[in-house]
């Protein structure tokens, strides 16, 4: 299957820090992909879809200018926290699909945030 | 897209089938069934999806009722390995840029 690569896997930052975040699609072009957050023994809560070439597109109560996304290829859209406090502190997921009809989504293998 | 219920948690044996249900009594023509899983720490993974017929592939079986209100992924042989949240996601076809929605899922336990 399709392959969607996130990096880092983990990272521990200071708060008042911002981290980047980056999502590749390493055998296609996705111009949609899409960021979840998913806080411990919760679900994976949608926090925006972000579009190539284009603004993105935020779920209600996610902060716009805390959380920057950028897609500024076909296969890589970053995600940047900014200003981190601990209570950002969560499991970030992107994904991302073929374009078409009906097709199954592929996932990143997320990134553990850590604000200390 | 419909809502789906599942159970909160299950255990299985090792080397036993898994059978995960997924009740999703509202949903409409149009709408496919879709079975992921998240295990520990990592992104979820594509497991199988259907319309109304039985559907198999290396992973997993897919059984949807005639009535479709409800479906039943079925792992034949569970190994520790499929310890994970199955999360049962109805909705209809869609394109690329349309996201997936999860629900609760079921915590399954593969145990020696």
């Amino acid at each position: 299957g399709a392959v969607v690569s996130q990096h880092p896997s983990r990272v521990i930052c200071k708060s008042g820090t911002s981290v980047k975040i980056e999502c590749r699609s390493l055998d296609f072009q996705a111009t949609t992909m899409f960021w979840y957050r998913q806080f411990p023994k919760q679900s994976l809560m949608l926090m925006a879809t972000s579009n190539e070439g284009s603004k993105a597109t935020y779920e209600q109560g996610v902060e716009k200018d805390k959380f920057l996304i950028n897609h500024a290829s076909l296969t890589l859209s970053t995600l940047t926290v900014t200003s981190a406090h601990p209570e950002d502190s969560s499991f970030y997921i992107c994904s991302a699909r073929y374009t078409g009809l009906n097709t199954e989504a592929f996932f990143g293998q997320g990134t553990r945030l850590t604000v200390v | 897209d419909a809502k789906t219920t599942q159970p909160t948690s299950m255990d299985c044996a090792e080397g036993r089938a898994a059978n995960l249900p997924c009740n999703h009594s509202t949903i409409s023509g149009n709408e496919y069934v879709y079975w992921y899983r998240q295990i520990h720490s990592q992104g979820p993974q594509y497991i199988i999806h259907g319309l109304k017929n039985n559907e198999t592939n290396e992973m997993a079986s897919l059984i949807i009722t005639e009535d479709r209100k409800s479906s039943t992924l079925i792992l034949p042989h569970a190994t520790l390995r499929d310890t994970a949240v199955y999360y049962c996601i109805v909705r209809v076809l869609a394109s690329g840029n349309t996201p997936l929605v999860f629900g609760k899922g079921t915590r399954l336990s593969v145990i020696a």
